[in-house]
C-alpha cells in the first residue's frame, strides 16, 4: 500500500533561518500532496498543498516543491519565527486515491 | 467552530467496554474520516466514509467499526476497548478526495 516517509523527525533552527522538511512517497499514482501544521494541543491545519501538475507553489514564507520522478516533495519555510514552532505533517493519497496517508511528523523548534 | 465537532472531548473507559465517538459536521461535506494519533506514529487512518452508508477501512481498522446514517454524523465504535486503543482520535471532513481536510478538535480516549 501507500507509504509516506518524512524526515527529519525533529528540526531545531534559529529565528530567521530557513527550515526544510522532506517527504517521499511510494505510489506513483498519487497526485495530491498537502502539508499540515499542528500546534501543541491543537488540531492539524492545512497550510499548503500541491498537485502533480505543478512543480512548486508558494504562499508568503512557505513553499512546497514536488519532484514526481524522484517521488519526493518538500516544505520550505523561510525567515522562521517562534510561532512556526509546531509539528508538521506531509501526506499523500492512499493507493485507491480515496484518503490521505500521513507521514509521522516533524517537530520544528524555532528559538529566538 | 470550523463546522466540525467531536464528542466527547475526553473519555476514560475500562478494558472490554464498548465506546462510541461522535463526529458532527455542519458543512454538508461528502467525505468524513477517522484518524488516531499516537506519539511516533503520526496520524493513522482508521475508517472513512464517502457518503451515507458508504464506508471503507483504513490502515488500522481492526477493533473499530463505523456508521454513517446521516450526512452530518460519522460514528466510530470501539467494540471492546483495549489499552492499545488509548489515543487521541481525530475526525476530518473534506469536499473531495483531493481537497484539504478540516479536522475536529479531537477526542482523548484512555482505556484503563
Amino acid at each position: 500500500g501507500e507509504n509516506v516517509e518524512q524526515h527529519p523527525s525533529t528540526l531545531s533552527v534559529q529565528e530567521g533561518d530557513s527550515a526544510v522538511i522532506k517527504c517521499t512517497y511510494s505510489d506513483s499514482a498519487s497526485n495530491y500532496f498537502p502539508w499540515y501544521k499542528q500546534e501543541l494541543g491543537k488540531r492539524p491545519q492545512l497550510i499548503i498543498d500541491i498537485r502533480s501538475n505543478v512543480g512548486e507553489k508558494k504562499d508568503q514564507r512557505i513553499a512546497v516543491t514536488l519532484n514526481k520522478t524522484a517521488k519526493h516533495f518538500s516544505l520550505h519555510i523561510t525567515e522562521t519565527q517562534p510561532e512556526d514552532s509546531a509539528v508538521y505533517f506531509c501526506a499523500g493519497l492512499n493507493q485507491a486515491g480515496t484518503a490521505l496517508i500521513f507521514g509521522k511528523g516533524t517537530t520544528l523548534s524555532v528559538s529566538s | 467552530d470550523a463546522g466540525i465537532t467531536q464528542s466527547p472531548r475526553h473519555k476514560v473507559t475500562e478494558t472490554g467496554t464498548p465506546v462510541t465517538l461522535r463526529c458532527h459536521q455542519t458543512e454538508n461535506h461528502r467525505y468524513m474520516y477517522w484518524y488516531r494519533q499516537d506519539p511516533g506514529h503520526g496520524l493513522r487512518l482508521i475508517h472513512y466514509s464517502y457518503g451515507v452508508k458508504d464506508t471503507d477501512k483504513g490502515e488500522v481498522s481492526d477493533g473499530y467499526s463505523v456508521s454513517r446514517s446521516k450526512t452530518e454524523d460519522f460514528l466510530l465504535t470501539l467494540e471492546s476497548a483495549t489499552s492499545s486503543q488509548t489515543s487521541v482520535y481525530f475526525c476530518a471532513i473534506s469536499e473531495s478526495w483531493t481537497g484539504g481536510y478540516t479536522f475536529g478538535s479531537g477526542t482523548r480516549l484512555t482505556v484503563v
